[in-house]
C-alpha cells in the first residue's frame, strides 16, 4: 500500500542555518505530494504542494521537488528562523485520504 | 483557502464522563470528515472517516462504541469521546478533504483532551 517515510527527528539547527528534512514515499498511480507544519498547539496547516513529477512547490522560503525516479519530496530552506519551530509532516494523496510521515520536529536556537 | 473549525481547544474531564467534539467547515460543504488522534511523539493516527448521512468508517483497532463519530450535516462532524478515561487523553485533529481527488486536506485547529 501506499506509505510515507520521513527522517526522525529533533532537527536541531542554530538560526540561519540551512534544512534539509528528507522524506520518500511508496505509491501506486501519481499521488499529489504534500509538506503540512503543525506549530505548537494548533493543527497542521499546508505549507507547499506538489501535483506532478518534476513540480517544486514552494512557500515562506521552503522547497521540494517531486521526484519520481526517487521517489522522494525533501524539504529544504536555506536559512531557517527561530519562528520556523515546529513539526512538520510529508503526506501523500490516496487518493481521496491523506497518508502521512510520522512527523519531523524542528527547533531553531538563535 | 476552506476554513475547518474545530471546538474546543482544550477540554479537561473526569474520567467516566464523554466529551464531545466538534468539526465544522465553514464555508464549503464537506460530505466526509477525517479524525485523527495525534500521540505525544507526534504521529498522526486516522482514527475514522465520518460519512455525511452513512456510519463513520473506522480504522482497525479503533473502538466504535468508544469513540462516536456522527455527521449530522454537510458542514458539521463530532467525535464523541464516551466514558473516558485518562488513557484516552491525547490531541484530536479533524480534517476535510479538498473538493477534488488528490488535493489538499484542510484540517481543525485540534482539540487537547486531558482526562483525569
Amino acid at each position: 500500500g501506499n506509505s510515507v517515510t520521513q527522517m526522525e527527528g529533533p532537527v536541531t539547527l542554530s538560526e540561519e542555518a540551512f534544512l534539509t528534512i528528507n522524506c520518500t514515499y511508496t505509491a501506486t498511480g501519481y499521488p499529489s505530494l504534500f509538506w503540512y507544519v503543525q506549530y505548537p498547539g494548533e493543527g497542521l496547516q499546508l505549507l507547499l504542494k506538489a501535483t506532478k513529477a518534476d513540480d517544486k512547490g514552494s512557500n515562506k522560503g521552503f522547497e521540494a521537488t517531486y521526484r519520481k525516479e526517487t521517489t522522494s519530496f525533501h524539504l529544504e530552506k536555506g536559512s531557517v528562523q527561530v519562528s520556523d519551530s515546529a513539526v512538520y509532516f510529508c503526506a501523500l494523496s490516496s487518493p481521496d485520504k491523506l497518508i502521512f510521515g510520522t512527523g519531523t520536529r524542528l527547533q531553531v536556537f538563535p | 483557502g476552506a476554513v475547518v473549525s474545530q471546538h474546543p481547544s482544550w477540554v479537561i474531564c473526569k474520567s467516566g464522563t464523554s466529551v464531545k467534539i466538534e468539526c465544522r467547515s465553514l464555508d464549503f460543504q464537506a460530505t466526509t470528515m477525517f479524525w485523527y488522534r495525534q500521540f505525544p511523539k507526534q504521529s498522526l493516527m486516522l482514527m475514522a472517516t465520518s460519512n455525511e448521512g452513512s456510519k463513520a468508517t473506522y480504522e482497525q483497532g479503533v473502538e466504535k462504541d468508544k469513540f462516536l463519530i456522527n455527521h449530522a450535516s454537510l458542514t458539521l462532524s463530532t467525535l464523541t469521546v464516551t466514558s473516558a478515561h485518562p488513557e484516552d487523553s491525547s490531541f484530536y485533529i479533524c480534517s476535510a478533504p479538498g473538493q477534488a481527488l488528490n488535493t489538499e486536506a484542510f484540517f481543525g485547529q485540534g482539540t487537547r483532551l486531558t482526562v483525569v
